[in-house]
Formats: C-alpha cells, structure tokens, sequence
C-alpha cells in the first residue's frame, strides 16, 4: 500500500541554523500539505501545496518557513532560522485528485531545537 | 472560524468494555468534511474515516463506529470490545469548504488520550 515517507525522523539542530525536512508524498497524490504538532499538543496546520504553489498558510507559516517541490517526488519543508520553540514533530501529508480527500500522513520527524 | 471540541483529554477503560470518544465541531460552511485519526505511542497518525457534510449515515467497520449528527454538530466515535492495542490518542478534525484550487487544510481537535486497561 503506498503510503507517505519523511526523512529524517529526528533531527536535532542549534538555534539559529537552517533545517530542512523532506517528505515523498504518494505517488498520484496533487495536493501536499505540512503540519506540526508541539510534543502534548494538538496537531496544527501549515501550509498547503497544489500545482506548484501555495495554496494557503497558516499564521505560523511565517517568513522562516518555505516549501518547495524541487523534483517530481519530493516535498520539502524549510526553517531558515530555527527558533527554540519550533522544536516539535513535523507531518507531511498528501492527498488526491480532488480536494476534500482524505488525507494520508507521513511518520513524521521530530525536531528539537538548542 | 471553525473549531473542533474534545472535551474528554484523558479515558481509562478496562479491557472488553466498549468507550465513545465525543467530538463537537463548529462551523459555518454548509459543505465540510470530517475526520478521525489515531496517533498511537509510536507518534504517527492514521487515518480512521472520513465524512462529509452531506452523509448523515453512520457507518461500522469492524469493532468501530461512527455516529454523525448535524443536528447537535456532533461526530462521536465508539469503540465496541476495546482492546489494549487501542490505547492512543484520537483526533477528530474538520476540513471546511475548499479553497479555490481544491487544496483543503485540516483543523484537528485537541484530541483525547484513550488508555485500555489489560
């Protein structure tokens, strides 16, 4: 069953330096989306990717974060400059054709900040 | 602005007794979708049913199910015979109208923390 892959699963990193998580979404999926989830919390929405480009982002999505598509498979998220309290568990997800599907998550990578 | 209640954090059960995990949503979209997924110990987040707006029917599948009521905005989840390997966290989550190229975000509930007793 094809299912979404996130590299690394944990990364550590000192305040201040660039990050970069990377996810292979499903294979025919057309819609990408990042998520966090701050360790005991609630899972919370970043950003979403259709055809491209962003499709929508959310209040935490600010000028650190970017996301790019560099090739036909990956979907990356980037934090230029890592901050202590981005320090939490990142999700991938993707899904179909249309919007309104159901979305499929990757495991996630977990990322601590000093 | 839509929001998503799981007014239960935290339920202990003793196994093979059958536990409803409540959700509560609110939005002002006539067409949304709802969802629930678990997040068992190991952290990831799988997916357990989808429903929109417009699919009143609840639906079994196996030792769980569903109860969808637009009246009292509620999506409640039961699980039947509950067994240890149930013992995770349950999300439920809303997705509201699309946006203009379809892509839709998901807004999760704070989720509840199922513990099944052996």
């Amino acid at each position: 069953e094809p299912e979404v892959t996130q590299t690394p699963s944990h990364q550590v990193t000192q305040m201040g330096q660039e990050v970069i998580l990377r996810c292979v979404p499903i294979s025919n999926h057309l819609y990408f989306y990042w998520y966090r989830q701050i360790l005991g919390q609630k899972v919370e929405f970043l950003v979403s990717f259709y055809n491209n480009e962003i499709s929508e982002k959310s209040e935490i999505f600010d000028d650190q974060f970017s996301v790019e598509r560099p090739d036909g498979s990956n979907f990356t998220l980037k934090i230029r400059s890592t901050k202590l309290e981005d320090s939490a568990m990142y999700f991938c997800a993707s899904s179909g054709d249309f919007g309104g599907e159901t979305q499929y998550f990757g495991p996630g990578t977990r990322l601590l900040v000093l | 602005a839509q929001k998503v209640t799981q007014a239960q954090t935290e339920i202990s059960v003793v196994e093979k007794e059958d536990v409803t995990l409540d959700c509560v949503y609110e939005t002002r979209d006539t067409t949304y979708y709802l969802f629930w997924y678990k997040q068992p110990p190991s952290g990831e987040l799988v997916f357990l049913i989808r429903r929109n707006s417009f699919d009143e029917q609840n639906e079994i599948s196996g030792r769980y199910s569903w109860n969808f009521q637009k009246s009292t905005s509620s999506f409640n989840f039961t699980i039947t015979a509950s067994q240890v390997v149930d013992s995770a966290v349950y999300f439920c989550a809303l997705s509201e109208a699309l946006g203009a190229d379809g892509a839709n975000n998901l807004f999760f509930g704070t989720g509840t923390r199922l513990t099944v007793i052996p």
